[in-house]
């Protein structure tokens, strides 16, 4: 178990409707990594939090959003959904030491 | 952006077999290089990080080596519970506590 949480497991939703994923990080990180997983493209950064910040962002699509609340946990919202968008969507968390990321287990998005 | 390469991107083994997973790297500046393994339908679990060429990392069956240019994963007398596909990550050279980028994998699977 790597303390990282990720809620619900299994999402199936149709085209245009909107979803969120939430994510908790391990105790005590601060940062929250979100990160895309498809067949055709590997595993794809998206955004990146730090203490409440936003810090990074990858090839994040514009009807995608994120944000980390107060107390760590963070959420990806996904608006206008597409087939394409269909995959697995991970949350990471890091508390520094190496920069080594954590992932949860994941929530299966299907978007039919 | 092609930072990660990994070869090959499948490997069937008998148990007992051993054999070598590669992850060349185009980054400069490498800030380290991670390995993870991945089972179907999970999420990445850590298993090494390198920081420096001539360092090696060893876990159970598992020896991570790492090179100016690429790492290697040995495997040694794999077990069909090593069955995985285990992906190797550099993370952004722009930044500390930043982003990874994951190469696409080798899935190997170890037959009795």
């Amino acid at each position: 178990d790597s303390g990282v949480t990720q809620t619900p497991k299994h999402l199936i939703t149709a085209t245009g409707q909107r979803v969120t994923l939430r994510c908790s990080p391990r105790s005590g990180d601060l940062s929250v990594y979100w990160y895309q997983q498809s067949l055709d493209q590997g595993l794809q950064f998206l955004i990146q939090y730090y203490n409440g910040e936003e810090r990074a962002k990858g090839n994040i699509l514009e009807r995608f959003s994120a944000q980390q609340f107060p107390d760590l946990h963070s959420e990806l919202n996904l608006s206008s959904l597409e087939l394409g968008d269909s995959a697995l969507y991970f949350c990471a968390s890091s508390g520094g030491q190496g920069n080594i990321q954590y992932f949860g287990a994941g929530t299966r998005l299907s978007v039919l | 952006e092609d930072q990660v390469t990994q070869s090959p991107e499948a490997l069937r083994l008998q148990e007992g077999e051993s054999s070598s997973l590669n992850c060349s790297y185009t980054v400069s500046g490498l800030r380290g290089l991670f390995w993870y393994r991945q089972d179907p339908g999970k999420g990445p679990e850590f298993l090494f990080t390198l920081y420096s060429a001539g360092e090696e990392k060893e876990k159970e069956r598992l020896k991570a080596t790492l090179t100016k240019k690429e790492s290697f994963l040995h495997i040694t007398a794999p077990k069909p519970e090593d069955s995985a596909t285990y992906l190797c990550a550099v993370p952004d050279r722009g930044s500390t506590l930043g982003r990874l980028y994951f190469g696409r994998g080798t899935q190997l699977t170890v037959w009795p």
